[in-house]
């Protein structure tokens, strides 16, 4: 298997700029997570899907952020607009049914908001 | 609201020496405890899993125990080798969606 897939790797943009993430899980993994990770606040947990349900998005900071799993293999995550403070590297993890087994991340997207 | 604190945010050592990695959890309602590995510029990997009826688990040259009574976690390495070196992050799976938290993880050299 892959792994968790992440692209891009890096973004460079400018403020006020659109941002897109995106995630294929494993197959077959049913929960999907996005994290943040920075230096200050280290990794936090943005969003969790559940067979492509939004089931926990209270870590998502403001209504700027979206996150959608339109199918089992695909996930995006959108900036719009982006800010300089939302410069970090985003993470997608997948996990198989059940919640007792460990998640898998991706390499994760190094975004840098100019 | 679970925090995780890990101690010591760095740690350099020799090579071959016997290290630990100390992690604490403020609320003991909790569904495992996962220690995990993170490369620079690279994402995680985990590398042992305490289900929170568990006291420990091994592997190879690693050994992770859990109190969760008194919410704490030790990651023990032996016989470090600089392959070793990377951030060790401590994460606990609580609440009703599994969900996990994680310390700020600890920075580990282990030198030539």
């Amino acid at each position: 298997d892959a792994g968790v897939i992440q692209s891009p790797r890096h973004e460079v943009t400018e403020m006020g700029q659109e941002v897109t993430l995106r995630c294929k899980p494993i197959s077959g993994h049913n929960s999907l997570f996005w994290y943040r990770q920075t230096m200050m606040r280290g990794l936090e947990l943005l969003i969790y899907f559940n067979n492509n349900v939004p089931i926990d998005d209270s870590g998502m900071p403001e209504d700027r952020f979206s996150a959608k799993m339109p199918n089992a293999s695909f996930s995006t995550l959108k900036i719009q607009p982006s800010e300089p403070r939302d410069s970090a590297v985003y993470f997608c993890a997948s996990r198989n049914p059940g919640g007792q087994e460990t998640q898998y991340f991706g390499p994760g997207t190094r975004l840098l908001v100019l | 609201k679970q925090e995780v604190t890990q101690i010591p945010a760095a740690l350099s050592v020799p090579e071959g020496e016997n290290l630990v990695l100390n992690c604490s959890f403020t609320d003991s309602a909790i569904y495992n405890l996962q220690w995990f590995r993170q490369d620079p510029g690279k994402g995680l990997t985990s590398l042992l899993l305490i289900q929170s009826s568990q006291r420990e688990q091994t592997s190879g040259r690693l050994n992770a125990s859990l109190d969760k009574s008194s919410g704490r976690s030790t990651l023990y390495i032996a016989a470090s080798q600089p392959g070793d070196s990377a951030t060790y992050l401590c994460a606990v799976a609580s609440g009703s969606n599994y969900k996990l938290t994680f310390g700020k993880g600890t920075l580990l050299t282990v030198n030539p």
